[in-house]
């Protein structure tokens, strides 16, 4: 049964410290989303990937946050300096486009950040 | 621009009566509609699409939807609730002729609430 795989799945740290968040999209998979959700915002898009290459990450505060895939088995999402308002759960989503256009997303279970 | 709208952010229900959680939207074109549904601590799962064809679709669980383009509406239904059919529901909406990316809308999600 193949499934996104995020790690970790909760982390806790201090403001101004540096997060890294990862993703293992499923095997095959050539499009990759960094979500956040928050209560008050619900479901935000962050950054889109596909074969790899950045398409779009407008949602994202480009002062802190950086997203990369280095290889296609792993995507990441990093924020330096973190800020308690980045706490939020954070999910990756993978799709492949090979799939009649991509009609569907498949989610991980998410990283919860706390920052203090 | 694309949206996608859902009025209420919560739904009461008994269990073993009929449900529905509404879902409007707005494209230029002909819209690809989702909905996804996300259970606590979780990510979210897709539960049913509608891409062309009939406007009747059938999803995982025992959810339909109905498209209807006159109404710009997608509403999610089922039958006969369950107590384990209670969770976060969202809406999606892609208009693939105005947007390549295959970035999804996501609306701002439906809490449903079956009471045994």
């Amino acid at each position: 049964d193949a499934r996104v795989t995020q790690t970790p799945r909760h982390k806790v740290t201090e403001m101004g410290q540096e997060v890294t968040m990862r993703c293992q999209p499923i095997l095959g998979h050539n499009t990759v989303f960094w979500y956040r959700q928050t209560m008050m915002q619900g479901l935000e898009l962050l950054a889109y990937f596909r074969n790899r290459a950045p398409l779009d990450d407008s949602g994202m505060p480009k002062d802190r946050f950086s997203a990369e895939m280095p290889d296609a088995t792993l995507a990441t999402l990093k924020i330096q300096p973190s800020e308690p308002r980045d706490s939020a759960v954070y999910f990756c989503a993978s799709g492949s486009t090979a799939d009649r256009g991509l009609h569907e997303q498949y989610f991980g279970p998410g990283t919860r950040l706390t920052v203090t | 621009a694309q949206s996608v709208a859902q009025p209420e952010d919560q739904v009461n229900v008994a269990e073993g009566n009929p449900l529905t959680v509404k879902c409007t939207y707005s494209v230029s074109g002909n819209p690809y509609l989702f909905w996804y549904v996300q259970y606590p601590n979780r990510g979210l799962q897709f539960l049913l699409k509608y891409i062309t064809g009939d406007n009747l679709v059938k999803g995982s669980y025992g959810f339909e939807a109905e498209f209807n383009k006159s109404q710009t509406s997608f509403h999610l239904k089922k039958p006969s609730a369950l107590v384990s059919d209670s969770a976060l529901y969202f809406c999606a909406v892609r208009d693939p002729f105005m947007d390549s990316s295959y970035k999804l809308i996501f609306g701002s999600g439906t809490r449903l609430l079956v009471r045994p």
